[in-house]
């Protein structure tokens, strides 16, 4: 089955404890992204990757970091976590170019992440 | 940079009426594609629909249809016979085939009255 796997779906930490948040994906996709959804605001790219060691910024990717060493998995990691970095995040990775499914983000299910 | 704009934040609409959400983008290029997507309570992002601005013709499925107007730089959801299982937020997205970057608009969270 075609999908996007990301771990944790919901974690509690606190402020300053670095985390991982690792996102899988089985469909040989070059084109991953991780985005944050907060009420009122809809989902923002934090960071993307076009391919294998290739990333770049997204809209807001201050306190976050991604590497990109495989094409299957793209990680994000908060180094040091703030109470502001509080979200709901999402990995997904989409096929690049044109065919039947050009464009169309497949999502993972989402993390909850809280930090107190 | 494309901007996506979702002017209703929450809608409602009767079990089997009609309804039609809204979406406006900016962007100064002329190949992009469009996209509806639908975030049950569950929150995972599933597509609805998906239009390509040289395409013409209002992409459908099934009950769900858009109404492209690509001049007016706007792209509405019709929702027809809605049902219970419609009950979601509804994210508008662009993609510009240039960069390939995905934006999203607000959302707007559509309610069924039984």
């Amino acid at each position: 089955e075609a999908q996007v796997t990301q771990n944790p779906r919901y974690l509690i930490t606190v402020t300053g404890k670095k985390l991982t948040v690792t996102c899988s994906q089985n469909m040989n996709h070059e084109y991953m992204s991780w985005y944050r959804q907060d009420p009122g605001l809809g989902l923002r790219q934090i960071y993307y990757s076009m391919n294998v060691e290739v990333t770049d910024k997204g809209d807001v990717p201050e306190g976050y970091k991604v590497s990109r060493k495989e094409k299957r998995n793209f990680p994000l990691i908060l180094e040091s976590p703030s109470p502001n970095q509080t979200s709901l995040y999402f990995c997904a990775s989409m096929q690049r170019g044109g065919g039947l499914s050009a464009g169309e983000l497949f999502f993972g299910e989402g993390s909850r992440l809280t930090v107190l | 940079a494309q901007t996506v704009t979702q002017s209703q934040p929450e809608m409602s609409v009767q079990e089997a009426e009609t309804v039609t959400l809204s979406c406006t983008y900016d962007t100064s290029e002329s190949d992009y594609y469009l996209f509806w997507y639908k975030q049950p309570p569950s929150r995972q992002m599933i597509l609805v629909i998906r239009q390509e601005a040289y395409k013409q013709q209002n992409a459908t499925e099934n009950r769900f249809s858009v109404n492209f107007q690509k001049a007016a730089k706007s792209f509405s959801l019709k929702i027809s016979d809605s049902q219970l299982g419609d009950a979601a937020m509804y994210f508008c997205a662009y993609r510009s085939r240039r960069n390939e970057k995905l934006t999203f608009g607000t959302g707007t969270r559509l309610t069924i009255i039984p």
